[in-house]
């Protein structure tokens, strides 16, 4: 199975500050690593796929970076609404599964 | 615009099975190339994936589920199905049905608790 290895945890940061997520995955995954922003009784929504790929009609402060192994979901300006938990998620399909990181609770300071 | 919609039960007996329903609406099931999921996140949790059946009908399962999961696909209702067995508290979640393995189109989510 792959394991995919999602920090931090939970983060605090304020208004208008940068905000990195890293998420790593336990073989190489290529570029099959898509991020979603998940809030409060609400189902995930997708924000980044491919892992550089910005989804239609999401913010351009969001962005992905990564490839192989080791993957990065920065937010560039940090927004009051942004505050939600945010996954990572692998869909290799050589290994036909899907695996979801653990997620980051983002708080505002 | 596609929309998938679950139902079922809220409420099942430990080690009685859970059954599901994805409705799909605004789209063929059948049309396309997608896999379609169900996913769950226990309260406070994380998500996780639990299987997937893709528009032929073959089926791939989370290992850790394999063994008490059935996901199935009925195209003249345009619905696939979710049956888990010998379910545990530990089976209680909300349960999302999906599609693709860029999972664009989600459904609301149903909270489906396991207690006597």
């Amino acid at each position: 199975d792959i394991q995919m290895t999602q920090s931090p945890s939970s983060l605090s940061a304020s208004v208008g500050d940068r905000v990195t997520i890293t998420c790593q995955a336990s073989q190489d995954i290529s570029n099959y690593l898509n991020w979603y922003q998940q809030k409060p009784g609400k189902a995930p929504k997708l924000l980044i796929y491919d892992a550089s790929n910005l989804e239609t009609g999401v913010p351009s402060r969001f962005s992905g970076s990564g490839s192989g192994t080791d993957f990065t979901f920065t937010i560039s300006s940090l927004q009051p609404e942004d505050i939600a938990t945010y996954y990572c998620q692998q869909y290799d399909n050589l290994l036909p599964m899907y695996t979801f990181g653990q997620g980051t609770k983002l708080e505002i300071k | 615009q596609v929309q998938l919609q679950e139902s079922g039960p809220g409420l099942v007996k430990p080690s009685q099975t859970l059954s599901l329903t994805c409705t799909v609406s605004g789209g063929s099931i059948s049309s396309g190339s997608y896999y379609w999921s169900w996913i769950r996140q226990p309260a406070g949790k994380g998500l996780e994936w639990i299987g997937r059946i893709y528009t032929s009908g073959s089926t791939n399962y989370n290992p850790s589920l394999k063994s008490r999961v059935t996901i199935s696909v009925d195209t003249s209702k345009n619905q696939f199905s979710l049956k888990l067995s010998s379910v545990t508290a530990a089976d209680t979640a909300v349960y999302y049905c999906a599609r693709g393995d860029i999972v664009f189109y989600w459904g609301q989510g149903t909270l489906v608790t396991v207690s006597s």
